[in-house]
């Protein structure tokens, strides 16, 4: 049982290179989300997914895509990579749409020249 | 989008001092607090999730407290330990979607 695995690790792009951020579980949780932390801005919601097919906005959006076409995967794209996306990223998942805790994955650390 | 306040930003004690962190989050449509502690380096584990108004909850030497008519939560820590620094964040939960928005979290640092 891994529960949440992030991939890659660490990622170094230049700008307006695209790639995508993968997030995967095994806990069978309806929910799924991301996030970027970065210094003094605590954990921003970029995106979330309460279940498969079905995606929506959080905080900060823009320059990002997702889809969730399994209830194990959601994977987040960068489609041309900004000096301003240089961040940490983790997914998180919880086990239904009530106040469940949220389960994080270990994190994808990302510069971007 | 919530509008959550934690304080202080940050906070330095030594070890055995107990010490208390506050979160502000709007009253209206209020659904659950989460609490999490962060500690570097590392992914965000949750401490408590507390829906009702007046809510107690504690593990160990951390409890905490939950008001939603006012929107505020304590997180209290007896004793800190130097393996207690980390940041503490909350996160105020509105509607039934999982979705959560944190505050920006305290960070503690307990000194031997």
């Amino acid at each position: 049982n891994a529960g949440v695995t992030q991939t890659p690790k660490f990622q170094v792009l230049k700008t307006g290179q695209s790639m995508t951020l993968q997030c995967a579980q095994d806990m069978n949780h309806e929910y799924m989300s991301w996030y970027r932390q970065d210094p003094g801005m605590g954990l921003r919601l970029i995106h979330y997914s309460v279940g498969a097919g079905i995606t929506d906005q959080g905080e900060v959006p823009n320059g990002y895509n997702v889809s969730r076409s399994t209830t194990e995967d959601f994977p987040l794209r960068l489609l041309s990579a900004a000096p301003s996306q240089t961040s940490v990223y983790f997914c998180a998942t919880t086990n239904h749409r009530g106040p469940g805790e949220q389960y994080f994955g270990p994190g994808t650390r990302l510069t971007v020249t | 989008i919530l509008n959550v306040e934690q304080s202080p930003q940050s906070l330095h004690v030594q070890e055995g001092d107990s010490t208390n962190f506050t979160c502000s989050f709007p009253s209206s449509n209020f659904y659950a607090l989460h609490w999490y502690r962060w500690e570097t380096a590392k992914s965000p584990e949750a401490l408590f999730v507390m829906t009702l108004n007046g809510d107690e909850k504690k593990k160990g030497r951390i409890s905490a407290t939950l008001n939603t008519k006012e929107g505020y939560s304590y997180l209290y820590i007896k004793g800190s330990q130097p393996e207690d620094s980390a940041t503490y964040l909350c996160a105020p939960h509105s509607g039934n979607t999982g979705k959560l928005i944190f505050g920006q979290g305290t960070t503690l640092q307990v000194k031997p």
